[in-house]
């Protein structure tokens, strides 16, 4: 069974500071990685995606991919209490379905 | 506007009464799905079809049909409706992006089965 691992939350971190959020996948094979954002009672919205060792910038979102250790990281910095939201990590491999995570619950607190 | 549209948003029903669920994308991709969200339990995979005529089950497809007679439609058909059925539905439909399958997620259909 493949599965994406994610630690809950809520995790609380105050307005300008770096939230980090991790990810852990059971299957080795997995080639691509997906952090997505989601709003209470909204649909998620892809922040971005990885797919080699190491980390990957984009504005204030970085995401870090350790394929050895199997682990995804999702780091937003100067966190802004619009980032409060469920952060969903999803892996799949080349066409397969995604897979993901139940969510970790972030609150930026002002 | 490149879109993936679900109707629809909200549906209250009762037990045994036949209800579709349409799902329709502008984007000309290939890949569609259909999730269930329930609290818990995260996002499920419910049916994925990569293309026309060819669909395949997800994680929890009982109780669950679905068609793909035309790229851009990707109905959800809940025959007989029970209870454990009442969650929210996300259709999504994506592409290959560098070799990552890229999911682009419609707003959601919130079903209550009484």
């Amino acid at each position: 069974q493949k599965e994406v691992e994610q630690n809950s939350g809520p995790l609380s971190v105050p307005e300008g500071a770096i939230a980090s959020l991790n990810c852990t996948y059971s299957d080795r094979g997995s080639q691509s990685f997906f952090w997505y954002r989601q709003y209470s009672g909204k649909s998620p919205e892809l922040i971005m995606f990885i797919y080699s060792n190491g980390d990957k910038e984009d504005g204030r979102f970085t995401a870090q991919l350790n394929k050895a250790s199997q682990y995804v990281s999702l780091l937003i910095r100067d966190s802004q209490p619009s980032d409060s939201a469920t952060y969903l990590c999803a892996a799949n491999s080349g066409n397969t379905p995604l897979v993901f995570g139940k969510g970790t619950r972030l609150s930026v607190i002002a | 506007e490149a879109q993936v549209t679900q109707n629809p948003r909200y549906l209250i029903t009762v037990t045994g009464k036949k209800l579709t669920v349409t799902c329709s994308q502008n984007m000309n991709h290939e890949y569609m799905s259909w999730y269930r969200q329930d609290p818990g339990l995260g996002l499920r995979q419910i049916y994925y079809s990569m293309n026309v005529e060819v669909t395949d089950k997800g994680d929890v497809p009982e109780g669950y049909k679905v068609s793909r007679k035309e790229k851009r439609n990707f109905p959800l058909i809940l025959e007989s409706p029970s209870p454990n059925q009442t969650s929210l539905y996300f259709c999504a439909s994506s592409f290959l992006l560098g070799g990552a399958n890229v999911l682009t997620f419609g707003a959601g259909s919130r079903l209550t089965v009484l």
